[in-house]
């Protein structure tokens, strides 16, 4: 079936990195790609999206863009803050079904 | 931000008590979906609906059933809760316009003892 593979956690940077989170899915047909942020005690927020191949999702300083031919959806920022210290989830909406697969999450602590 | 509010937003019960937790969307959205997160496991679908009296199980619905009767309330149910069902549980909201969109409600943190 479905599936969405995230690089483990946690993660930890320097504020003013580059932050690369991998995520890599196993699909039929051209699934809908998300990555959803939760900050400590909160639900998930949608964070970006993609929809077709080649697409580039960004939102607050984030991106990712949509890899049909590596099956990818890394998610990228170039300059983190404390702020972004959160758990990030890959997730894939399939064509023939009404869920949403959330990969495991991945960590991320910010450091002054 | 979307208008959805989950009850209780922290229970504690023993095992072998009955629980319900609500949900409440505003937005008139069609499907809801309950959720549990926890360490290691991620988040992981209990059940979901796809409109009023329309419902089908997730990937760990044992122990766990749920009621929409109306378009805005999903209620899950543990019928007789157990220490394993300790979690944090999820409510979602989505549209049917095919960009598939969750909108998560706060949680509620249920402690089975």
């Amino acid at each position: 079936g479905d599936s969405v593979t995230q690089m483990e956690g946690p993660v930890t940077l320097s504020e003013e990195a580059f932050l690369t989170i991998n995520c890599t899915y196993t699909a039929t047909g051209y699934p809908s790609l998300f990555w959803y942020v939760q900050y400590p005690g909160e639900g998930l927020q949608l964070l970006l999206k993609a929809t077709k191949a080649d697409d580039k999702g960004s939102n607050k300083g984030f991106e990712a863009t949509y890899r049909k031919e590596t099956t990818s959806f890394h998610l990228e920022k170039g300059s983190v803050q404390v702020s972004d210290s959160a758990v990030y989830f890959c997730a894939l909406k399939g064509t023939s079904y009404d869920k949403v697969i959330f990969g495991p999450g991945t960590s991320l602590s910010v450091i002054p | 931000d979307a208008g959805i509010t989950q009850s209780p937003r922290h229970k504690v019960t023993e095992t072998g008590t009955p629980v319900t937790l609500r949900c409440h969307q505003t937005e008139n959205h069609r499907y809801m979906y309950w959720y549990r997160q926890d360490p290691g496991h991620g988040l992981r679908l209990i059940h979901y609906s796809y409109g009023v009296k329309d419902t089908d199980k997730g990937e760990v619905s044992d122990g766990y059933s749920v009621s929409r009767s109306k378009t805005e309330d999903f209620l899950l149910t543990l019928e007789s809760a157990t220490s394993s069902q300790t979690s944090v549980y999820f409510c979602a909201i989505s549209q049917s316009d095919g960009t598939y969109e969750q909108y998560f409600g706060p949680g509620t943190r249920l402690t089975v003892t």
